[in-house]
């Protein structure tokens, strides 16, 4: 059983929908990283964070470390945002290695 | 442009040739890691480095080596290729971040098919 689930793994809708993809995980972790993985392979940290929320553009991430859960957000979303997000988690007892959700993939139809 | 920057993008190798992942950082950080990405699976562990001169297996690090020459240089070395290897290898180092948390910037990937 993988430490970090992701949910759901697919995901289709509309231009201007609000999005909603979660992570949960087993392991104590002490903070959660958010990224996105577009098309033709790039990578990109969207967000780290350890506790409540933090929010970039159209983004919104939270975090419950007592539930051990975490969700992304994207409001009025828009077909550039179709990419596969990620959520990854260091181990407690080092911030050198993470543990990797298997990805959700998002497509926004216009 | 500052950033990791790995090298080749692609690559085709027969099985049992050996060949050598390049990646480098110029942002000064100093942990490096190697991962693999093979459809429908999350990003693996290959091996890692937390500072220049050290190097630590990963969750999948069989078949593999790496040298962290400096701290700006971590490459990955296959040294006799099997098709098992063919993957997308990404090279990603952490920038610490103090009271905001930790930031993981990553290559642009290198596609490897063993034939």
């Amino acid at each position: 059983k993988n430490e970090v689930e992701q949910s759901p793994q697919n995901l289709t809708a509309q231009e201007g929908e609000f999005i909603t993809i979660n992570c949960s995980y087993s392991v104590g972790i002490s903070a959660l990283h958010w990224l996105q993985q577009h098309p033709g392979g790039g990578i990109v940290s969207l967000f780290m964070l350890s506790s409540g929320k933090k929010k970039h553009g159209r983004l919104i991430a939270t975090i419950n470390i007592q539930e051990k859960h975490s969700s992304l957000h994207i409001t009025a979303s828009h077909p550039r945002d179709s990419a596969v997000y990620i959520c990854a988690a260091p181990l407690m007892d080092s911030n050198y290695q993470l543990i990797w959700g298997a990805g959700t993939k998002l497509i926004i139809k216009p | 442009n500052a950033g990791v920057t790995q090298t080749p993008k692609f690559q085709v190798l027969k099985t049992g040739q050996s060949m050598t992942l390049q990646c480098a950082q110029d942002m000064n950080h100093n942990s490096m890691y190697w991962y693999r990405q093979d459809p429908g699976m999350g990003l693996r562990l290959i091996y890692y480095s937390a500072s220049e001169g050290t190097t630590d297996k990963g969750e999948v690090p069989n078949g593999y080596n790496v040298s962290r020459l400096n701290k700006r240089e971590f490459s990955l070395r296959l040294e006799s290729a099997a098709p098992s290897q063919t993957s997308v290898y990404f090279c990603a180092s952490i920038k610490s971040n103090p009271g905001t948390g930790n930031t993981i910037y990553f290559g642009e990937g290198s596609w490897l098919t063993v034939v």
